[in-house]
């Protein structure tokens, strides 16, 4: 198995620019997160999703978009990138909710200048 | 609500020497915790869970913590730290079942380990 696969590993934005974020995890699990890691910080979640077609926000998910079409994939959407989006994402999924392991890809560094 | 404190943002250990990271947490729920290891540029990686088994709980690479209900505390330790234990490490309190979005994380330990 390969786990949690991020892409890119890192990219740099000009403001207003968007990208997405892709995650996938092959694992089959239900539960995907969404995180951003800024410096000198734990994580924050973004958003969720308990299952293909359902997504939730989590704490921070102002200027972020997601959709869950198939279990394995959860992309993050980024629409017009500002300065304040400069972190680097992670994204995880665990079987079920609350309670359980989460599994971590490796992070996308993103830059926004 | 629930809560995360890691006491120290910074911890510097000799080679050989035990390990102590300390993690406070605040709960109005029997929690789930964690904790997370992440080496330099890479991802997560679980080091242990508490899930209201046993009270000691151990973990990967010698590592082991304590669930103390009385003093709200989930704190790290390992007897003999080792050069590869060099890392950031995280606290991590899960609401009840369900709750997907109640993950709390702390704001992390950097560990130093020096030869």
């Amino acid at each position: 198995n390969a786990g949690v696969t991020q892409t890119p590993k890192f990219r740099i934005l000009k403001i207003g620019q968007s990208m997405t974020l892709q995650c996938t995890q092959d694992m089959n699990h239900n539960y995907m997160y969404w995180y951003r890691q800024d410096p000198g910080m734990g994580l924050k979640l973004i958003y969720y999703s308990v299952g293909a077609g359902i997504t939730d926000k989590g704490e921070v998910p102002n200027g972020y978009n997601v959709s869950r079409s198939t279990t394995e994939d959860f992309p993050l959407r980024l629409e017009l990138a500002a300065p304040s989006q400069t972190s680097v994402y992670f994204c995880a999924s665990s079987p079920s909710g609350s309670g359980e392991t989460q599994y971590f890809g490796p992070g996308t560094r993103l830059l926004v200048l | 609500a629930q809560s995360v404190t890691q006491l120290d943002s910074h911890v510097s250990v000799s080679e050989g020497t035990p390990v102590l990271l300390r993690c406070n947490y605040s709960s109005s729920y029997s929690p789930s915790l964690f904790w997370y290891v992440q080496h330099p540029n890479k991802g997560l990686q679980l080091l242990l869970k508490y899930t209201s088994a046993a009270t000691l709980v151990k973990g990967i690479n010698g590592f082991e913590a304590e669930f103390k209900k009385s003093e709200t505390s989930f704190h790290l330790t390992k007897p003999s730290a080792h050069m590869s234990d060099a890392a950031e490490y995280f606290c991590v309190v899960s609401g009840p079942s369900g709750s997907a979005r109640q993950l709390t994380f702390g704001s992390g330990t950097q560990l130093t380990v020096l030869p």
